[in-house]
Parts: structure tokens; C-alpha cells; sequence
């Protein structure tokens, strides 16, 4: 069965400083991977998304990577805001089919 | 600017209504979505469709039905709103996910049915 697993399921860092969050996949073949950053009652919006050839997408503070040897990505946050508090959402695309399959996310929140 | 547009931010409808959502994207994507998103369970799909006049279950369709007679609106239909229906309702669009183009989203609708 196609699953996309995050974790941690919550975290709670200092304002500044770096963190990583986790997504593990079955989803095999795969067309892309994306991350999404959802805020507290809003639509999520796309971050990054990475096809099964690359290793790694930027966007800003944010830094995506991808194994597709070990079905795991990650999200790197550098020098975290108090406005990156939201909900992170990694979601797969297979290659059969047309709809994304969701992780469950990861709520991060920045404290000063 | 790629827009999904969703009818109403908030809704609160009574037990036994029939609640329409509305949806509509401006940039000619060929697929939409609807999502439920509840704590603990993440985004669930509950139906989708790749064209006009074409719909797809998702993995939770049972008390919804959609409507998709124009390519750039998708409708989201209860047709006798229950309790646990309540819960923010997503849409979303994109071009075509095997394309590598993302999947928009809208604002959300945030039903509660009393």
C-alpha cells in the first residue's frame, strides 16, 4: 500500500535556530515528491517539489532533499522565523494514477 | 497567480441540509480535487476528476457527491449533511501531477454542521 510517513508529528524550537523534518515513503515508482506548508487555517502551499532525479530543491531558507535509494526526503529549515510556524506536509505523486498521496504532517512551532 | 477560489471561508448548516462547495480555478488545470482535513488524520481524498464530466472516488466518498460540468469549477455536494461531516474541506487544483507542476490549493471552507 502507497504511504507517506512524517515525523516528527510535532516540534518546538527557539526562534534561529535549524531543524529538520522527516518524510518516509512506499511509493514506488514515483513521479514527485513535494513539501507544503500549510498555516493555521489556510490551504497548504507548495514549497518544493523534486522529481525522483533529484537529490535536493531550494527555496529560500528552506532546503528539500531526497534518497530515492532509501525512500526518504527531508525539509531543512535554517535559522527558523516565527512566522515558519505551520504545518509541513510531505506528499508523493506515483507515477501510476493522478492522485498525491499525503502524509499526516509535522507541526512545527517557533517560540522567541 | 495560479488561484483556486472556494466559496465560502465558513459554514455552519444544520443536520439533514443539503451544502453545496463551490470551487474554481482560473489557469485551465485539467485535475481537481476535494480533501477533508481533520487532526491526527491529515489531508483524505474524497473525490477527484480529470476532466469535464469525469469524476474519480477518492478513499472516502461515502455521503459526498461532486459535479464537475465546467473544466474550471469543481462541486463538492453533501446531500444530507450529518455531524461528522464537520471539518475544513480543501480543493485543489494542478495541470497534470505527472507533468512535475504543483497542485494548488484554496483557502478552505471550514464546515461545522449542528
Amino acid at each position: 500500500k502507497n504511504q507517506v510517513e512524517q515525523s516528527p508529528q510535532s516540534l518546538i524550537i527557539l526562534e534561529g535556530k535549524n531543524c529538520t523534518l522527516q518524510c518516509n515513503y512506499t511509493v514506488s515508482p514515483f513521479s514527485n515528491l513535494r513539501w507544503y506548508k500549510q498555516d493555521t487555517g489556510r490551504g497548504p502551499v507548495s514549497l518544493t517539489i523534486m522529481t525522483f532525479s533529484e537529490n535536493t530543491k531550494s527555496n529560500g531558507r528552506y532546503t528539500a532533499t531526497l534518497d530515492a535509494d532509501t525512500k526518504q526526503s527531508s525539509l531543512h529549515i535554517t535559522a527558523s522565523q516565527l512566522s515558519d510556524s505551520a504545518s509541513y506536509i510531505c506528499v508523493v505523486t506515483p507515477q501510476a494514477g493522478t492522485a498525491l498521496i499525503f502524509g499526516k504532517g509535522t507541526t512545527l512551532s517557533v517560540s522567541s | 497567480d495560479v488561484k483556486v477560489t472556494q466559496s465560502s471561508r465558513y459554514l455552519v448548516k444544520r443536520t439533514g441540509e443539503k451544502v453545496f462547495l463551490e470551487c474554481v480555478q482560473d489557469m485551465d488545470h485539467e485535475n481537481m480535487f476535494w480533501y477533508r482535513q481533520d487532526p491526527g488524520l491529515g489531508l483524505r481524498l474524497i473525490y477527484f476528476s480529470y476532466d469535464v464530466k469525469m469524476k474519480e472516488k477518492g478513499d472516502i466518498p461515502e455521503g459526498y457527491s461532486v459535479s464537475r460540468e465546467k473544466k474550471e469549477r469543481f462541486s463538492l455536494i453533501l446531500e444530507s449533511a450529518s455531524t461528522n461531516q464537520t471539518s475544513m474541506y480543501l480543493c485543489a487544483s494542478s495541470l497534470s501531477p505527472r507533468r512535475h507542476t504543483e497542485a494548488f490549493f484554496g483557502q478552505g471552507t471550514r464546515l461545522t454542521v449542528v
